[in-house]
């Protein structure tokens, strides 16, 4: 998985709680996403990072933020849980440069609002 | 009409099949495409990437892009088991960093051995 880890990898919570999913990589590149993935939705960006401090709202941003204070780690909160973030969350990150760039994906966390 | 549109499948081929997964798209900006392909319950990997027009070869599978068809395919040759999974193509208009990448909903297959 390109050296990319998330944290936890399931978890169960309840509707209104706070909860952090924390995407760790080891490969020093620059650009970190994070993706949700539903069935009869595929994969669709949340929020991405470009560096330290610096982020961006994704296609479904709404209920979520991000943070990012050091180049390997990028935190994806939802503020107060709802069951229609019951989803698997995937982490990617890409190099932001050269001919082949592309995005390497984490092994995901599945989340589950009760 | 959907940026990307891509047949969920489910596929079914016998072992040894030529198989082939699509993609269409509305985009004429996109330039950069890949295939990715998910094993069950874990994260999506890079299969293919390939720019502009043209044809890619990895082994025993084939990347084709038709930008006038706005249309992109991946070939796998004497498909095994271990090929089964969900496949999803995406595309970009350049490459890498900022530019989003815009997913298929991906095409399922299960190769019977």
């Amino acid at each position: 998985d390109a050296g990319i880890t998330q944290s936890p990898r399931h978890k169960v919570t309840e509707t209104g709680t706070p909860v952090t999913l924390r995407c760790h990589q080891t490969e020093n590149h620059r650009y970190m996403y994070w993706y949700r993935q539903d069935p009869g939705h595929g994969l669709r960006l949340i929020h991405y990072s470009y560096g330290v401090k610096d982020t961006d709202k994704g296609e479904v941003s709404d209920g979520y933020s991000v943070s990012r204070s050091k180049t390997e780690d990028f935190l994806l909160t939802l503020e107060s849980a709802t069951s229609s973030q019951t989803s698997v969350y995937f982490c990617a990150i890409s190099e932001g440069r050269g001919s082949t760039d592309t995005q390497y994906f984490g092994p995901g966390t599945r989340l589950t609002v009760l | 009409q959907k940026e990307v549109e891509q047949d969920p499948g489910p596929l079914s081929v016998p072992e040894g099949a030529i198989v082939s997964l699509n993609c269409t798209y509305s985009n004429s900006a996109f330039q950069y495409f890949m295939w990715y392909r998910q094993y069950s319950r874990k994260g999506p990997e890079l299969l293919m990437y390939t720019y502009s027009s043209g044809n890619k070869e990895d082994g025993r599978f084939t990347a084709q892009v038709d930008k006038s068809s706005k249309y992109i395919s991946l070939f796998i040759r004497d498909s095994q088991p271990s090929d089964s999974a969900t496949y999803l193509c995406a595309m970009s208009p350049s490459q890498g960093g900022s530019e989003k990448l815009v997913f298929g909903k991906g095409t399922k297959l299960t190769v019977n051995p």
